[in-house]
């Protein structure tokens, strides 16, 4: 069983803070993560992928990546309002007679407060 | 381009009626995944389709659930003789290729189901 491990929050933080999301995963042979973001109500959007240990930056998003350890996380920066979400962590791997496939957390709720 | 379309976007049902969730994937688009997501859970894998088979179906809850496609684009889940455990918004998404381990998954509306 793929396992993929989130903390489901809420997590609070102050308007221009930093946020830190978490995620580990079971399955040493994974390769890509992905970070997703839903709002209420709405269907995932993808704002991050990762795919090699280290650090990957887009804009206000990081993605941090520890294969060794099994981890990712991602870090928002000068959090804004609109940034309160529930983000969804996605860990791939490859079934055996074809295809790739999806194993997602149950998501960490932020809640960027005024 | 447009995006995953998902109809219906809401349906309500009786318990031990049938329904039809359909999914149009991204053109272009050759891999397509099923997903459901209760109220507060995370998603859940139901199936997946390269082109019109369907490789992998062990995410299927039961043998009340099937899905088909056809014509390597839109792809139907049925849900026979429904239960109240099905309500959960159904999602479908649609890659580019199921083989490469960097294909991002995009993600349609949802179909909200509810069963009374």
């Amino acid at each position: 069983q793929k396992e993929v491990e989130q903390n489901s929050g809420p997590l609070s933080v102050p308007e221009g803070a930093i946020a830190s999301l978490n995620c580990t995963y079971s399955d040493r042979g994974s390769q890509s993560f992905f970070w997703y973001r839903q709002y209420s109500g709405k269907s995932p959007e993808l704002i991050m992928s990762i795919y090699s240990n280290g650090d990957k930056e887009d804009g206000r998003f990081t993605a941090q990546l520890n294969k060794a350890s099994q981890y990712v996380s991602l870090l928002i920066r000068d959090s804004q309002p609109s940034d309160s979400a529930t983000y969804l962590c996605a860990v791939n791997w490859w079934v055996t007679g074809g295809g790739n496939k999806l194993t997602f957390g149950t998501g960490t709720q932020l809640k960027v407060e005024l | 381009g447009a995006g995953v379309s998902q109809s219906p976007s809401n349906k309500v049902t009786e318990k031990g009626k049938d329904v039809e969730l359909r999914c149009d994937p991204i053109s272009g688009h050759t891999a397509l995944y099923w997903y459901r997501q209760s109220l507060g859970q995370g998603l859940e894998f139901l199936i997946y389709f390269q082109g019109n088979s369907a490789p992998d179906k062990s995410g299927l809850p039961s043998d009340r659930f099937s899905a088909e496609r056809t014509g390597g684009s839109v792809s139907t889940l049925t849900i026979q003789r429904t239960q109240q455990e099905d309500s959960a918004v159904y999602l479908c998404a649609s890659s580019l290729d199921y083989r490469g381990v960097q294909e991002t998954q995009y993600f349609g509306p949802g179909t909200r189901l509810l069963v009374l």
